[in-house]
């Protein structure tokens, strides 16, 4: 079964500063997405952003990239120059592709608390 | 504002209880899926609807089921509540059938009793 670990409950990092938040999975498949949510003290659950496992370029959106490694699953998450608006909740996914029974897998990791130092 | 709307923002009910939530999508997606987000359970996804059909199926209890309506807006059904069911549940649309960009509702804040 697929599984997503974020082994980071909580992290730090200060204004303008650059953080890391770390994503593993486990599958056996070799076609999946794999995406990043940031969801904020409001609750609005929004995508960060998205990579295809079939896509050897990371995924980049303005300050957030991430570093895809899928010898070793992993999905990591940078944000340069954070920002105060920043500070939320961080929850790595992993998506299936779509099974011959026309049906997928979508799982969430436990999420990683980012706060932003002023 | 994400265009996705769900009702109703808060929901108070006792065990033994059925309820429904209901969730608008922005206009012209087709797609619609629901998620559950709990302490105990985290954030997991439940049901998928594309154009009216169910297209995917995750953790989602017996007790529990939903449609899209053929106007696209979706219900979310819970029967025979538990306390364990008091959870957010958000809705999300998106375009297209496939792993595109879904836009999240506010969500809906259950409560069991």
């Amino acid at each position: 079964a697929q599984t997503v670990t974020q082994s980071q409950p909580e992290m730090s990092v200060q204004e303008a500063e650059t953080v890391t938040l770390s994503c593993t999975y486990d599958t056996s498949e070799s076609d999946y997405y794999l995406f990043w949510y940031k969801q904020p003290p409001s609750r609005q659950m929004i995508l960060v952003i998205r990579q295809e496992a079939y896509k050897q370029q990371n995924a980049t959106e303005n300050r957030f990239s991430v570093n895809f490694q899928k010898a070793a699953k992993s999905f990591s998450l940078k944000i340069s120059d954070s920002q105060l608006g920043d500070a939320a909740m961080y929850f790595c996914a992993y998506r299936s592709a779509f099974a011959t029974s026309g049906t997928y897998k979508y799982i969430f990791g436990t999420g990683t608390r980012l706060k932003v130092l002023a | 504002d994400s265009g996705v709307t769900q009702t109703p923002k808060h929901l108070i009910t006792a065990t033994g209880q059925r309820v429904t939530l209901r969730c608008s999508p922005r206009s012209g997606d087709l797609s619609v899926y629901w998620y559950q987000q709990s302490l105990d359970q985290g954030l997991q996804f439940l049901i998928h609807y594309y154009n009216g059909e169910e297209r995917a199926k995750g953790n989602i209890l017996e007790r529990f089921s939903a449609q899209q309506f053929p106007d696209l807006h979706s219900e979310l059904n819970l029967s025979s509540l538990e306390l364990g069911d008091s959870a957010l549940y958000f809705c999300a649309s998106s375009a297209g059938g496939g792993p595109t960009e879904q836009y999240f509702g506010p969500g809906t804040r259950l409560t069991v009793t």
